[in-house]
């Protein structure tokens, strides 16, 4: 199954910076998803990252907040841009594993102070 | 909303006793999947029913699907205080989407 490595793991920041958040999968994926999970919330999905093309957003995610990046098939990154204190939240990536079930990264939680 | 919603929302018991998740859901779906966080980490997968099968087991857990109902159910036997943590229902809907959907999640502890 696939291992995916996530980092950073957590970080404070600055409201109006921006923070990447990236995610490298030990195997060729077609598509890798970026899930946020606000505190004490479900996971709600923001948007699906295909290698040589335009990521997907879900609604209520844009492009200039959320900007990503998928260079080549087992990396991808997300960008969280001009942070407020409500994007304080856990990020994760993740990638499907055929009748298997996903994987998880293992989380970026972020803190916009 | 394809979104599932487990039920109860929070489930505390004594060690070795059961535990019974339920989940609704309003879609059609592909399969559903029931997944474990702890203390706000990254999720783990734990056990996958297609919308064909009827029960599956892996373990010390047990998943039910009844697709007429719209609803799966999560059994953990003989529970140990290790399965404190937040479980999660997520729907895969029917039509291609490799879009995973989650539900609301539900709280369980499990008191030594």
């Amino acid at each position: 199954s696939a291992v995916i490595s996530q980092k950073p793991s957590r970080d404070i920041c600055q409201r109006g910076t921006s923070l990447t958040i990236q995610c490298q999968v030990d195997s060729q994926v077609t598509m890798m998803f970026w899930y946020r999970q606000q505190p004490g919330q479900s996971l709600t999905l923001i948007a699906t990252a295909n290698q040589g093309s335009e990521a997907t957003y879900e609604s209520g995610f844009v492009i200039d907040k959320f900007p990503i990046s998928r260079p080549n098939l087992t990396f991808s990154t997300l960008t969280v841009s001009n942070m407020s204190p409500e994007d304080s939240s856990i990020y994760l990536c993740s990638v499907a594993r055929t009748g298997a079930g996903y994987t998880f990264g293992s989380g970026t939680r972020l803190t916009v102070v | 909303s394809q979104q599932g919603e487990e039920d109860p929302q929070a489930l505390s018991i004594q060690e070795g006793e059961n535990a019974t998740m339920n989940c609704s859901y309003k879609t059609s779906i592909n399969n559903l999947q029931w997944y474990r966080q702890n203390s706000g980490r990254g999720l783990v997968h734990l056990i996958l029913i297609r919308s064909n099968e009827r029960e599956k087991h892996s373990g010390r857990l047990r998943v039910t699907l009844d697709t007429s109902k719209k609803s799966s159910s999560l059994l953990i036997t003989a529970s140990r205080a290790a399965d404190t943590a937040s479980y999660f229902c997520a729907l895969l809907s029917q039509g291609g989407s490799e879009k995973l959907v989650f539900g609301k999640g539900m709280k369980l502890t499990v008191n030594p």
